[in-house]
């Protein structure tokens, strides 16, 4: 399966601090995006990294892309509360494959 | 707005009976997506649109039937052949044919087996 890994499968901080979550996967890819979902709603797209990027920035949100590791990261800073969610990395192919992603708990 | 309406959000089926579950878009996308997500095991693909009428299975297609005779619907059937079917399950869209594009969600639908 081509499908990504997020690491760790749950994270709990405080409001303020930062909070970086990684994605491996395992065939090259041409593009990486990442996305967030809300308990029991759809997904929502963040940011997308090409294949010949190595960092991008959005925002509070910096992506970082290792094609010779085959692994990228999300750092969130300054996290608020509202950043409370599921993070997915997911990869390119044929189709969109999905990781089984990230519970980020950000406690007030 | 432009968007992805999925409905019903919550149903419930008897088992041996099936149900349709309603996609729909109006972002004159031409790429439709269904994904299946259980606890703990992310986003696995149902089946999945690039035109009309014509459609392809993804990883976890048995039990699931679709069609795409408009470009705007992507109607998912889940069939009694389905022996787990309680889940929730997600629509997306992206605008062009292959991956390459960002996929924009609906907001889910959860069914049941009872």
């Amino acid at each position: 399966s081509q499908q990504g890994e997020e690491d760790p499968q749950a994270l709990s901080i405080q409001e303020g601090e930062n909070a970086t979550m990684n994605c491996s996967y395992k065939t090259s890819i041409n593009n990486l995006q990442w996305y967030r979902q809300n308990s029991g709603r759809g997904l929502v797209h963040l940011i997308l990294i090409r294949s010949n990027e190595r960092e991008k920035h959005s925002g509070r949100l910096r992506v970082t892309l290792d094609t010779s590791k085959k692994s990228s990261s999300l750092l969130i800073t300054a996290s608020r509360a509202a950043d409370t969610a599921s993070y997915f990395c997911a990869t390119d192919g044929n189709q969109f494959y999905f990781g089984t992603g990230t519970s980020l708990t950000v406690i007030p | 707005d432009g968007g992805i309406t999925q409905s019903p959000k919550y149903l419930f089926r008897k088992e041996g009976q099936n149900v349709t579950l309603s996609c729909e878009q109006n972002l004159n996308h031409d790429a439709m997506y269904w994904y299946r997500q259980d606890p703990g095991q992310g986003l696995r693909l149902i089946y999945y649109s690039q035109i009309v009428n014509d459609f392809q299975k993804g990883d976890i297609a048995e039990g699931y039937s679709v069609s795409r005779e408009k470009k705007e619907s992507f109607p998912l059937t889940v069939t009694s052949a389905q022996k787990n079917p309680t889940a929730f399950y997600l629509c997306a869209s992206s605008l062009g044919q292959g991956s390459t594009g960002e996929l924009f969600f609906g907001e889910g639908s959860r069914l049941t087996v009872l």
